[in-house]
């Protein structure tokens, strides 16, 4: 079972930020928490992971809470292209293990 | 960023024949490739794992006699659904990882949509 809790669904306009909440309470000392997001039909996508300290990329920040069992995944000026599901999915960072999806948000950007 | 390629992207095949999927890592060496499933309006489902020069390891529920999975090198990996019925229709995703370079990130193909007549 997926270890994370998302909202099914969210709605953002062109431009505006877009917040993703995501729960992991049980999350364990040694796991990381991964964003993916997939585009209909397609592959799912990496976009940022972080252990405990927030982090940023080109494409989004995550910001974990200082307990670890929450998480936002910030789309700092979404695009109609951002429309995608995004995955919240802890894993520890070992050779090996496989990612393992629940149902994720499913974001809708409109113009 | 890493690239895995997947052929094909689509197939139609008719029921009770096999299929070949390809899945390849095609700048890096993958020392684990993983295959999952997703039904319509679903999530992605991990079917498998396997390590190159290993068996595949496969999840509860999923026949490892119907679905043969073999990773003959580091760069190749092949799922073959064998004897095909319409309910293995469905979009299978395969992913690649390396303890390398990239830190154990997993990487994505895009996906073969498979439709069984």
């Amino acid at each position: 079972d997926a270890k994370t809790t998302q909202p099914p669904s969210m709605d953002c306009a062109e431009g505006r930020a877009a917040n993703l909440p995501c729960n992991h309470s049980t999350i364990s000392g040694n796991e990381y928490v991964y964003w993916y997001r997939q585009i209909h039909s397609q592959g799912p996508q990496y976009i940022i992971h972080g252990l405990k300290n927030n982090e940023t990329n080109e494409m989004a920040s995550l910001i974990i809470t200082e307990d670890r069992k929450s998480s936002t995944l910030i789309l700092p000026h979404a695009t109609l292209r951002d429309t995608a599901v995004y995955y919240c999915i802890v894993r520890v960072n070992q050779a090996g293990t496989a990612l393992i999806f629940g149902k994720g948000t499913t974001l809708s950007v409109s113009s | 960023g890493a690239v895995v390629s997947q052929h094909p992207s689509r197939v139609i095949c008719k029921s009770g024949t096999s299929v070949k999927i390809e899945c390849r890592s095609l700048d890096f060496q993958a020392t684990t490739m993983f295959w999952y499933r997703q039904f319509p309006k679903q999530s992605l489902m991990l079917m498998a794992t396997s390590n190159e020069g290993s068996k595949a390891t496969y999840e509860q529920g999923v026949e490892k006699d119907k679905f043969l999975i073999n990773h003959a090198s580091l760069t190749l990996s092949t799922l073959t659904v064998t004897s095909a019925h319409p309910e293995d229709s469905s979009f299978y995703i395969c992913s690649a990882s390396t303890s390398g370079t990239f830190y154990n990130e997993q990487f994505f193909g895009p996906g073969t949509r498979l439709t069984v007549l």
